[in-house]
């Protein structure tokens, strides 16, 4: 297995504009969630779906800022209008259940955002 | 006051030496503990995990949990320059909860 796959590794882009970033999780495994990264704030929870449905929102931090997950091998993570604060590491997770108590998390490489 | 409170270091230690990675936490809720490694670039990858309060053993690895002070330790012995990476404490509540990460080098 190919592992989590993120999308972009990279992304620049200038405050104002749209990012979409991409997730394919690990196949058969039913939970996936996504967490930013920063130097301040360590990793942060933003959303996690259980069978392509959202359970938790409440870390995303504004409006700005929605997910989806339409079938079960694609999330997107959206933000617009994007701001110089949203610059962070952003990391997709799988796990089969997400909901057994030691269950790990499979972690994508993540994608390095950076706004101007 | 997060819930789980994790020093981020930087922490430097020589080869060979024994290494104390720690967490604390406030919330009597959480049930299961865990250490992350996390290499640059990469994303983190599941270490160690323990349920109740004592030691799990690992090879060079020891999982330390002592729920009557709300602490948890990560114990490296014989430390090599590969364990250099951020190591993150996680708990979990329903959902897993997080430290800032301990930055860890270890010089050859």
């Amino acid at each position: 297995d190919a592992g989590v796959i993120q999308s972009p590794r990279h992304e620049v882009t200038e405050m104002g504009q749209e990012v979409t970033l991409r997730c394919k999780p690990i196949s058969g495994h039913n939970s996936l969630f996504w967490y930013r990264q920063t130097m301040m704030r360590g990793l942060e929870l933003l959303i996690y779906f259980n069978n392509n449905v959202p359970i938790d929102d409440s870390g995303m931090p504004e409006d700005r800022f929605s997910a989806k997950m339409p079938n079960a091998s694609f999330s997107t993570l959206k933000i617009q209008p994007s701001e110089p604060r949203d610059s962070a590491v952003y990391f997709c997770a799988s796990s089969p259940t997400g909901l057994q108590g030691s269950e790990k998390l499979f972690f994508g490489s993540g994608t390095q955002l950076s706004v101007l | 006051q997060k819930e789980v409170e994790q020093d981020p270091g930087p922490l430097s230690v020589p080869e060979g030496a024994i290494v104390s990675l720690n967490c604390t936490y406030s919330n009597s809720a959480f049930q299961y503990f865990m250490w992350y490694r996390q290499y640059s670039r990469k994303g983190p990858e599941l270490l160690m995990y323990t349920y109740s309060s004592g030691n799990k053993e690992d090879g060079r690895f020891t999982a330390q949990v002592d729920k009557s002070s709300k602490y948890i330790s990560l114990f490296i012995r014989d430390s090599q320059p590969s364990d250099s990476a951020t190591y993150l404490c996680a708990m979990r509540r329903g959902k897993l909860i997080f430290g800032q990460g301990t930055e860890l080098s270890v010089k050859p």
